[in-house]
């Protein structure tokens, strides 16, 4: 079972980057880690999605290191509407889906 | 275009008794999804509907079954509630099913609170 684990909580100001990292095993080369977003009372949103080493998109970075015992999520200069919870999905079949236990991050002016 | 839509939003029900919650997916979806949110368990997939067909499935028990129709609508029934099936009901639809190709995007509906007493 890929078993994924996320820090609780973290702070960060306004226009720093902020660095979220999933822990996971036992996943294979082709397995899909994908992140996704939550404010309070919406379903999340789809933020980044990617099995090899880098993957980037307008809004975030994926790294997925070598061993892909875990991948971080990387978002650029953040703002306070960027504070929400933010949850990694480990994807090893189609039927076997692991969501991380969340993160929440606060955006501080 | 419009988002995926889950009707009714908010929902109190007696042990015991069933509960259908109800999905639309976003205009030329064909796929939907389920998932149950709460707080002990966090996110854990239910099933996932397909041309009217269950493609995928997660590890729930009987008591949870869903549907979808024609129109790529889809509906999830539980029976026999307990007070542990209290959570937030999501749906996402997505163009093609998990495992149909390499990756595909899920675009979320903003869930339906299910409060079992």
């Amino acid at each position: 079972l890929a078993k994924t684990t996320q820090p609780i909580s973290m702070d960060s100001y306004e226009g720093q980057e902020v660095n979220i990292t999933c822990s996971h095993n036992n996943i294979a080369t082709n397995d899909y880690i994908t992140w996704y977003q939550q404010f309070p009372s919406q379903g999340p949103r789809f933020i980044i999605q990617g099995y090899k080493t880098k993957v980037t998109n307008e809004v975030a970075s994926l790294f997925i290191p070598a061993d892909r015992k875990s991948s971080t999520l990387s978002l650029p200069r953040v703002s306070l509407s960027d504070t929400a919870v933010y949850y990694c999905l480990v994807e090893t079949g189609a039927n076997n889906l692991f969501f991380g236990t969340g993160t929440r991050l606060t955006v501080i002016p | 275009k419009a988002g995926v839509t889950q009707t009714p939003r908010y929902l109190i029900k007696t042990r015991g008794q069933q509960v259908t919650l109800s999905c639309s997916p976003i205009s030329g979806h064909r796929s939907v999804s389920w998932y149950q949110q709460t707080p002990g368990q966090g996110l854990q997939f239910l099933f996932e509907y397909f041309s009217e067909t269950q493609r995928n499935k997660g590890n729930f028990p009987g008591r949870f079954s869903g549907r979808q129709f024609s129109n790529s609508r889809s509906e999830m029934n539980v029976s026999t509630l307990e007070l542990g099936d209290s959570a937030l009901y999501l749906c996402a639809s997505s163009l093609s099913f998990r495992g149909s190709r390499g990756s595909y995007e899920q675009y979320f509906g903003p869930g339906t609170r299910l409060t079992v007493t």
